[in-house]
């Protein structure tokens, strides 16, 4: 098992240009999860999805959207990226919702110039 | 508004027992009290769990208060490689708040 992928590992943007980050599992989760975490601080949750076709905002949703097309993939795009979005984005899965253990990917580093 | 308060940082010396504090004096009957780490950047671990009673697992022990308002997360013989950042996260409102964590550094 591969457990929780990110693609890509780092990416640097202008501002106004627009990415997808891939999350993908294969554990089979039925939750999702996408965090950013600025220096020294802990995570932030952006957005969520409870099961395939399904999301939902969290803590700090604007300027991101989500989709969640397929069980095993939750993509997180950015339409017009801002220099505060410059943060390192983690994804993560669970059995459960929130209280369930999560497993967290590698993380994503983007720099938005 | 993490609900949890942390020390932000500790200092243990290699193979003795880390104790690491936790203050969730708002937690409710229901919210369970989390512990993950994050080394070096990488994405957090899970570590343990618990909702009243203490809890053991391969890589530590989760001591809760009888009134739920504090708890500690021991790890028994603190290693260089659990130098790491601890956050302690109560669940609100079904999401779960990563505050600032607590830095942990295992010393030679």
């Amino acid at each position: 098992n591969a457990g929780v992928t990110q693609t890509p590992k780092f990416r640097v943007l202008k501002t106004g240009q627009s990415m997808t980050l891939l999350c993908a599992q294969d554990m089979n989760h039925e939750y999702m999860y996408w965090y950013r975490q600025d220096p020294g601080m802990g995570l932030r949750l952006i957005h969520y999805s409870v099961g395939e076709g399904t999301t939902a905002k969290g803590e700090v949703p604007d300027g991101y959207n989500v989709s969640r097309l397929k069980k095993q993939n939750f993509l997180l795009g950015l339409e017009s990226a801002a220099p505060s979005q410059t943060s390192v984005y983690f994804c993560a899965s669970s059995f459960g919702l929130f209280e369930e253990t999560q497993y967290f990917g590698p993380g994503t580093r983007l720099l938005v110039l | 508004d993490a609900k949890t308060t942390q020390p932000p940082s500790m200092d243990c010396a290699e193979g003795r027992a880390a104790n690491l504090p936790c203050n969730h004096s708002t937690i409710s009957g229901n919210e369970y009290v989390y512990w993950y780490r994050q080394i070096h950047s990488q994405g957090p671990q899970y570590i343990i769990h618990g909702l009243k009673n203490n809890e053991t697992n391969e890589m530590a022990s989760l001591i809760i208060t009888e009134d739920r308002k504090s708890s500690t997360l021991i790890l028994p013989h603190a290693t260089l490689r659990d130098t790491a950042v601890y956050y302690c996260i109560v669940s609100i409102n079904n999401d779960m708040r990563f505050g600032a964590g607590t830095r942990l550094t295992v010393k030679p």
